[in-house]
C-alpha cells in the first residue's frame, strides 16, 4: 500500500513567485492535514480537510496560502506570492475518517526555500 | 490547546530501555496523548497513543500518570535506528478540530553503541 506522497520533495523559488505543493493521501483516507515547520520552530498545524471540505483552517498563516482538495482525493497548497518567511518543510498527513483513535500517516514533506 | 514540554535531548545505550518523559499539565479530559518520532529528514511517524490507561504495542509502551498531567514513552530495547526526534503531542478528540496534533520541540534521542 502506498503511503502519503508529496510533490515536489524540494522547491527553490524566488520571493514573489508562486509555488504549489501537492499531497496524495493514502487511498480511502478522508482526513487530510497540512503542517509546516519553519526554520528553528515547531511543527505547526495549518489546516484539516475532511473529504473535500475544510474542517479547520485556523492554522493558515495568511491569505497568501490557499489549500484545495478537489474531489476529496489529493490536495494542493498554493503559496502566492511567496515570502522569505515561508521557507520551511511542509508536511501532509492523512488518516481514516474516525474521530477517535486515529493515527496519522505523514508524507516525507516538501522542503520549500524562498530566496 | 494543551501544551507539552519535553527534555531537549537524551542519550541511551543500545539494548537498554529508553524512557522519554513528557509533561502536559493542561491536558483536558478528552485529549489523547500521542507520540510520534521523526527520523532524520523523514515525515513524523506514529508510535503510540493513549487516553488514560497504559498502552503497549510492538514499538513501545506508554505510561500515563493517573492525573494525566504527564506521560512516559518507553522503548524497551533501543537500537541505533531509534535515534530520532520524539514528539509528545495532544490531540483534541472532540468538536470539529479532531486530529489536530500539537507538536512541541521534541526530544532528540541518541542511541549509542
Amino acid at each position: 500500500e502506498a503511503g502519503v506522497t508529496q510533490f515536489p520533495s524540494h522547491s527553490v523559488i524566488e520571493k514573489g513567485q508562486t509555488v504549489t505543493l501537492r499531497c496524495d493521501p493514502i487511498s480511502g483516507h478522508d482526513n487530510l492535514y497540512w503542517y509546516r515547520r519553519v526554520m528553528g520552530k515547531e511543527i505547526k498545524f495549518l489546516l484539516h480537510f475532511v473529504k473535500e471540505s475544510k474542517q479547520d483552517e485556523s492554522g493558515m498563516p495568511n491569505n497568501r496560502f490557499l489549500a484545495e482538495r478537489t474531489g476529496g482525493t489529493y490536495s494542493t497548497l498554493k503559496v502566492q506570492p511567496a515570502e522569505l518567511e515561508d521557507s520551511g518543510v511542509y508536511f501532509c498527513a492523512s488518516s481514516q475518517l474516525t474521530r477517535l483513535n486515529t493515527e496519522a500517516f505523514f508524507g516525507q514533506g516538501t522542503r520549500l526555500t524562498v530566496v | 490547546d494543551a501544551k507539552t514540554t519535553q527534555p531537549p535531548s537524551m542519550d541511551c545505550a543500545e539494548g537498554r530501555a529508553a524512557n522519554l518523559p513528557c509533561n502536559h499539565s493542561t491536558i483536558s479530559g478528552n485529549e489523547y496523548v500521542y507520540w510520534y518520532r521523526q527520523i532524520h529528514s523523514q515525515g513524523p511517524q506514529y508510535i503510540i497513543h493513549g487516553l488514560k490507561n497504559n498502552e503497549t504495542n510492538e514499538m513501545a509502551s506508554l505510561i500515563i500518570t493517573e492525573d494525566r498531567k504527564s506521560s512516559t514513552l518507553i522503548l524497551p530495547h533501543a537500537t541505533l535506528r531509534d535515534t530520532a526526534v520524539y514528539y509528545c503531542s495532544v490531540e483534541w478528540a472532540g468538536g470539529t478540530s479532531y486530529g489536530k496534533l500539537t507538536f512541541g520541540q521534541g526530544t532528540i534521542l541518541t542511541v549509542h553503541p
